[in-house]
């Protein structure tokens, strides 16, 4: 079946604008992550949705970056008042109920650069 | 604090050659374990996981994990590497039971040459 999808694959903003970058789960998938891949940082948590509970969005860097998920399926992370930092590779996964011993499915990702 | 340590960045083996990509944690009680392949422009793909029992874990493509206690490391290997398993490799924790997200080490980038 299909697997995790992202959109867009790249995209270029300049600095100070703001971005969205959508991820589409597996269907069914119940358990919805955001990472971050960067240079500097390596792959970084950033925001899980587990079906209606309130989302853990520890991993948050600031106050800029948001994220939300509708019907309980489609992801939006928002990126608002961009910054050259916030240039990375954003990941998706997903996984069916959540819990540390599911598998987690990583779409491709988006690549933001940030000028 | 929590931490997940890949000493390699940068692996260069020969093809048919074995390999070992070494994993360090750092973490009170023994957290889930992963070990995660990044083809170049794809998305991270499971290879294997630890959570319990048996400490030698075999995964897909022929990889194989050996989780040791006492050295808290999670290497991964493999015994014949094909040019194909050219890559970034990810070794990640979940720290906690009811903890979902992952931690992820630095990555080790495979090169194979022929």
């Amino acid at each position: 079946g299909a697997g995790v999808s992202q959109s867009p694959s790249n995209k270029v903003t300049e600095k100070g604008k703001d971005v969205e970058l959508r991820c589409d789960p597996i269907s069914g998938h119940t358990a919805l992550y955001w990472y971050r891949q960067s240079l500097g940082q390596g792959l970084e948590f950033l925001i899980y949705f587990q079906g209606n509970s309130a989302p853990d969005k520890s991993g948050l860097p600031s106050d800029r970056f948001s994220a939300e998920r509708t019907g309980g399926s489609v992801s939006t992370l928002t990126i608002q008042r961009t910054q050259q930092e916030d240039s990375a590779v954003y990941l998706c996964a997903s996984s069916f109920t959540g819990g540390s011993q599911e598998t987690q499915y990583f779409g491709p990702g988006t690549r933001l650069l940030v000028l | 604090a929590q931490s997940v340590t890949q000493p390699d960045i940068h692996i260069t083996v020969s093809e048919g050659a074995s390999l070992e990509l070494r994993c360090n944690y750092s973490y009170g009680a023994t957290p889930y374990l992963f070990w995660y392949v990044q083809s170049p422009g794809q998305g991270l793909q499971l290879l294997l996981k630890y959570f319990s029992g048996d400490t030698l874990v075999q995964g897909i493509k022929g990889f194989e994990a050996e989780f040791k206690r006492s050295q808290s490391s999670f290497n991964l290997r493999k015994p014949s590497v094909h040019w194909s398993d050219a890559a970034e490799y990810f070794c990640a924790v979940a720290p906690k039971r009811n903890t979902d997200k992952l931690i992820f080490g630095t990555g080790t980038r495979l090169q194979v040459f022929p």
